[in-house]
């Protein structure tokens, strides 16, 4: 079945480091990858989706592009802030028979300090 | 859009009580899931509806638990008995299509002792 595997946390960073939270995939034919974040005390929200491979999603700053031949869709930033600090989902969805089902990897928490 | 809202923010209960969470979707939006999501296990999807009936129901725990959507604007979960192993916070998130990314809303704590 489906399944996302992301780098454990937490990741620990300074203000104005560069950030790269690993994520990879297993699913049958073209899922659609997103990553959602969760702040503290709130629900998820989508930060960036890519439908296809080579695409790339952007948002507030954070890239991930899809990569269908390493099956990965690594989310960066080159600059994080503190008000980053959050927990970072990977998810895909789309591949064929799981209609609408996200299934998401078990997040990675990032803290940014000053 | 007021978004995914769900009641109650925090709910504390005894164990053996029955417990009702409600979620009502963005409008228009004719998916809605439940998911679950604890320290253990992370985010579990319990049930999703596509226009207002049920899909799959395989990530419901136990006959405890059971999810009804009578309308595209109103759903509500609940346990019956609660155990403190429901202890968790649950979300509901809902999606226009089939790849346009789930909307959630900010969950329901549940704590039952």
């Amino acid at each position: 079945g489906d399944s996302v595997t992301q780098m454990e946390g937490p990741v620990t960073l300074s203000e104005e480091a560069f950030l790269t939270i690993n994520c990879t995939y297993t699913a049958t034919g073209y899922p659609s990858l997103f990553w959602y974040v969760q702040y503290p005390g709130e629900g998820l929200q989508l930060l960036l989706k890519a439908t296809k491979a080579d695409d790339k999603g952007s948002n507030k700053g954070f890239e991930a592009t899809y990569r269908k031949e390493t099956t990965s869709f690594h989310l960066e930033k080159g600059s994080v802030q503190v008000s980053d600090s959050a927990v970072y989902f990977c998810a895909l969805s789309g591949s064929p028979g799981t209609a609408s089902k996200l299934t998401f990897g078990t997040g990675t928490r990032l803290q940014v300090t000053l | 859009d007021a978004g995914v809202i769900q009641s109650p923010r925090h709910e504390v209960t005894e164990m053996g009580q029955e417990v009702t969470l409600r979620c009502k979707p963005i409008s228009g939006h004719d998916y809605l899931f439940w998911y679950r999501q604890t320290m253990m296990r992370g985010l579990e999807l319990l049930i999703y509806f596509n226009n207002n009936v049920p899909i799959d129901d395989s990530g419901m725990p136990e006959d405890r638990f059971s999810a009804k959507m009578p309308n595209a604007s109103f759903s509500t979960l609940k346990i019956q008995p609660s155990e403190p192993r429901d202890s968790a916070v649950y979300f509901c998130a809902s999606s226009l299509k089939k790849i346009s990314g789930y909307t959630f809303g900010s969950g329901t704590r549940l704590t039952v002792v």
